[in-house]
């Protein structure tokens, strides 16, 4: 089955800085790459998402890209804001379900 | 209106009892899944049901049964409650059972078992 790998799992990040996180993933069938943010206490909410015909998707601070050849996708953030502080979560979905990653805690530091 | 909406947002119960969450989504999306989010936040799929339809269960323990009575409800019953059990359980639907498109999650239960 599926198995996506998420790193690092925590990040600290100054504000006004970027942040990066990582992921690979197995399935060669998979073909849909979406990424959750959440917040402490809330529920997991969809940021942005990638499908495999795709390369590189971008929305305003947030930026995906995807290396259908070698299994990664990544997601960046820039000119991160305090309120980017949270859990961030890869995604890969095969079929009929999407399997996460074990998530990155990103701190944004004043 | 909320889209995908769990009830009870919290339970507090004792090892061996029973109990059940349920989630209803109003977004006309045609699958439902269970994931249980451990302490370390790692979101794990349990179940999906696809019209009413079980089409993927996990290495889940027989203790827990999912039952949907129609594609709008996904509920989740719980035997013989265990310690590591405590967890939040989320609900989230989908438009496409082909490839999981436009997961949309409910607020979550987090289950305390004492």
């Amino acid at each position: 089955g599926e198995n996506v790998e998420q790193h690092p799992s925590t990040l600290s990040v100054q504000e006004g800085d970027s942040a990066v996180i990582k992921c690979t993933y197995s399935d060669s069938a998979s073909n849909y790459f979406p990424w959750y943010k959440q917040e402490l206490g809330k529920r997991p909410q969809l940021i942005i998402d990638i499908r495999s015909n795709v390369g590189e998707k971008k929305d305003q601070r947030i930026a995906v890209t995807l290396n259908k050849t070698a299994k990664h996708f990544s997601l960046h953030i820039t000119e991160t804001q305090p309120e980017d502080s949270a859990v961030y979560f890869c995604a890969a979905s095969t079929y009929d379900k999407i399997i996460f990653g074990k998530g990155t805690r990103l701190h944004i530091l004043p | 209106d909320t889209a995908v909406s769990q009830t009870p947002k919290y339970l507090v119960t004792q090892m061996g009892n029973d109990k059940s969450i349920k989630c209803e989504q109003n977004l006309g999306h045609d699958t439902m899944y269970w994931y249980k989010q451990d302490s370390k936040k790692f979101l794990k799929i349990m179940f999906s049901y696809n019209n009413k339809e079980l089409i993927i269960n996990e290495t889940v323990p027989n203790r827990f049964s999912p039952k949907s009575p129609d594609k709008a409800h996904l509920n989740l019953h719980i035997n013989s409650l265990e310690l590591g059990d405590s967890a939040v359980y989320f609900c989230a639907s989908s438009s496409n059972s082909q490839t999981a498109y436009g997961y949309t999650f409910g607020s979550g239960t987090r289950l305390t078992v004492v």
